[in-house]
């Protein structure tokens, strides 16, 4: 079974900090990583999306990278807001799906305090 | 419609009776989905529509469940005789896309499921 995993689990930073967030999958052959904020009660929403030919994407604040031959992405937070508190979930799209079966990560918890 | 909805946003349920689910995908959106988001997990894929098509339902857990979109647009996740184990966040999403997946997925807030 394809298999993405996330680390850490959870996070606690202060306000103003930069973070880090790790994706791992086995996914292969894919088609594209994303990335995606999830606030409680709330769907997901899309950060960055990057094909396996990419090797970092940004969206504001965020900027997400990809090592396909390590199998490794990560999804760097700069200089945190109260409002980054959130689930954020790895995604890896499969190539062989005609369409868009995605594997989600379980995703990393980020709480940032003030 | 400005974005995907779904609703009831929040439904309890006795073990055993049946449930509908509605999604109302974004207007002209070919593609949609439907996913199961257990507490502290990720979302798991369900089942997937082109149109009025269902091309993929390899995720629906048991015969239980039934996912319909006969026009094309709305759609209705239904499950008969609820269990407890169904307890869980019901995610839809929508694309513009019919091919690849490159488009980004709009996903609704989802609907909240408590089986008693």
């Amino acid at each position: 079974k394809n298999q993405v995993e996330q680390s850490p689990q959870s996070l606690i930073i202060l306000e103003g900090k930069n973070c880090t967030l790790q994706c791992n999958y086995t996914v292969s052959p894919f088609s594209n990583l994303r990335w995606y904020k999830q606030d409680t009660g709330r769907g997901p929403v899309s950060l960055t999306i990057m094909t396996f030919s990419e090797n970092t994407k940004s969206n504001g604040r965020y900027t997400a990278t990809l090592d396909a031959d390590t199998k490794q992405s990560s999804l760097h937070i700069t200089a945190s807001q109260l409002s980054d508190s959130a689930s954020y979930i790895c995604v890896v799209s499969p190539w062989d799906s005609g369409y868009s079966t995605l594997t989600f990560g379980k995703g990393t918890m980020l709480l940032v305090s003030p | 419609g400005a974005g995907v909805s779904q609703s009831p946003r929040y439904k309890v349920a006795k073990r055993g009776q049946d449930v509908a689910l509605r999604c109302d995908p974004i207007s002209g959106h070919v593609s949609l989905f439907w996913y199961q988001q257990a507490l502290g997990q990720g979302p798991e894929f369900l089942t997937y529509f082109q149109n009025e098509a269902q091309l993929d339902k390899s995720g629906l857990p048991s015969d239980r469940f039934f996912a319909e979109r006969p026009e094309g647009s709305v759609s209705t996740l239904k499950i008969q005789r609820t269990q407890q184990e169904d307890s869980a966040v019901y995610l839809c999403a929508s694309s513009s896309d019919g091919g690849a997946g490159f488009e980004t997925q709009y996903f609704g807030p989802g609907t909240r499921l408590l089986v008693l």
